[in-house]
């Protein structure tokens, strides 16, 4: 059963356009979401999150929508780049886990950004 | 660089081995989450230690150990291996914040 699903595998788009990544929950128990970036042969690295008190959150070219009753967050990168190309995942936990957080992760999308 | 280091880097071992994966947390974190990454699949949690002490296991195989020492690193041991063990394993460390950091991981192939 997976609870964070990410049903694009891949996802092409040329640069200095937006790019859109999806990602759904089934979990009502998640309200902290966060995007990762992994690059091959390297492990992943957080690049932004949000928490289900908001709706939106930036951080520079990278902006997480959350809709709590879709249970769906996306992730827009405004402009792309060539090195955005990249694995992006999609983690999802219950705040206030305290320090037994753990995370759960959708299976990835392939960003190409072509130049 | 994420802060969080892990040795080795790749490791070759034959069916029915066993093998120690090693990770140190960021300076001053005190928890140390392990995943697996298999092809086609996005990480898998597998257990995670908080101060020496374990506090939450996810899908991990009996075969699959883990433990946390004083020092704050960790290693995962991986016995009697089967080729479906071939995976990336990661170990992250968590901050103040919410997000974990994640170490390059470990490429374990068995053959």
């Amino acid at each position: 059963d997976q609870q964070v699903k990410q049903n694009s595998p891949s996802l092409s788009v040329q640069e200095g356009r937006i790019s859109i990544l999806n990602c759904d929950y089934t979990n009502s128990m998640f309200d902290y979401f966060l995007w990762y970036k992994k690059y091959p042969a390297e492990g992943p690295t957080f690049l932004i999150s949000i928490s289900s008190i908001k709706d939106k959150n930036e951080d520079g070219r990278f902006t997480v929508f959350l809709n709590k009753s879709a249970k769906h967050l996306s992730l827009h990168i405004v402009p792309s780049q060539p090195g955005d190309s990249a694995v992006y995942f999609c983690a999802a936990s219950p705040e206030g886990g305290g320090s037994n957080y753990k995370l759960t992760f959708g299976k990835g999308t392939l960003l190409t950004v072509n130049p | 660089d994420s802060g969080v280091t892990q040795t080795p880097k790749h490791l070759i071992t034959a069916t029915g081995q066993r093998v120690t994966l090693r990770c140190s947390p960021r300076s001053g974190d005190l928890s140390v989450y392990w995943y697996q990454q298999s092809l086609d699949q996005g990480l898998q949690f597998l257990i995670q230690y908080y101060n020496g002490e374990e506090r939450a296991k996810g899908n991990i195989l009996e075969r699959f150990s883990a433990q946390q020492f004083p020092d704050l690193h960790s290693e995962l041991n991986l016995s009697s291996l089967e080729l479906g063990d071939s995976a990336l394993y990661f170990c992250a460390s968590r901050g103040q914040g919410g997000e974990q950091f994640f170490g390059p991981g470990t490429r374990l192939t068995v053959l």
